[in-house]
């Protein structure tokens, strides 16, 4: 089974400031890895995902994340943040071989002006 | 463009009484989940399906039930509501197993 951590609950930020998110996972097979973005009262949106290859991933709205597999995790980051990103994050994870995702419990990123 | 639709947006039930919440998609996906979205919790899966006629209990599926009878619906069935179901229920479909999730727009469920 797989699980997943976001270390952080809430992260606020300046804007135009650069901010990291961080997740960690944890599974005893090779994983599939996936960062979601909830902006309020909608559904959740594909923000990037890791396959294998490379394991820096380019998303969307200038969002990247790196795999770092000997650390198990995944960590989302932008250089420069916008009041748009204002945002619920979510990392989640899911074995090659299966089909159920798990998700952190969400990191909320508050930019302020 | 292909999507997936959740109905109600919004529902108020009294405790005891039975809930159905609807799920639709045009993804032709043959994988089907839903979550229940809480404060702390993150979201957590409640049930999934596979294909039709394929439902698998997930890790909160106590007091929910579902079932598929075609490969574009998958409703969610709250067979006695209790006040710890008020919560944001969301429905979402995949394809290939490294495909990602797609997401419908949540149904807010409050249980008075």
């Amino acid at each position: 089974a797989q699980s997943v951590t976001q270390l952080d609950s809430q992260v606020p930020v300046f804007e135009e400031a650069p901010v990291e998110l961080r997740c960690n996972y944890s599974s005893s097979v090779s994983v599939y890895l996936f960062w979601y973005v909830q902006y309020p009262n909608q559904g959740l949106q594909l923000l990037l995902k890791y396959l294998s290859g490379s394991t820096l991933v380019k998303g969307i709205n200038g969002f990247e994340a790196e795999f770092n597999k000997s650390q198990t995790s995944f960590h989302l980051r932008k250089p420069s943040v916008h009041i748009s990103d204002t945002a619920e994050y979510f990392c989640a994870v899911k074995g090659v071989q299966g089909q159920k995702l798990v998700f952190g419990q969400g990191t909320r990123l508050t930019i302020n002006p | 463009d292909a999507e997936i639709t959740q109905s109600p947006r919004h529902k108020i039930t009294e405790t005891g009484r039975q809930v159905t919440l609807a799920c639709h998609q045009t993804w032709n996906h043959n994988n089907m989940f839903w979550y229940r979205q809480d404060l702390g919790h993150g979201l957590r899966l409640i049930h999934y399906s596979y294909g039709v006629q394929d439902t698998n209990k997930g890790e909160v599926s106590d007091g929910y039930s579902v079932s598929r009878s075609n490969t574009e619906d998958l409703p969610l069935t709250l067979e006695s509501a209790a006040s710890s179901q008020t919560s944001v229920y969301f429905c979402a479909s995949s394809g290939e197993v490294e495909s990602p999730l797609h997401f419908g727009n949540g149904t807010r469920l409050t249980v008075t």
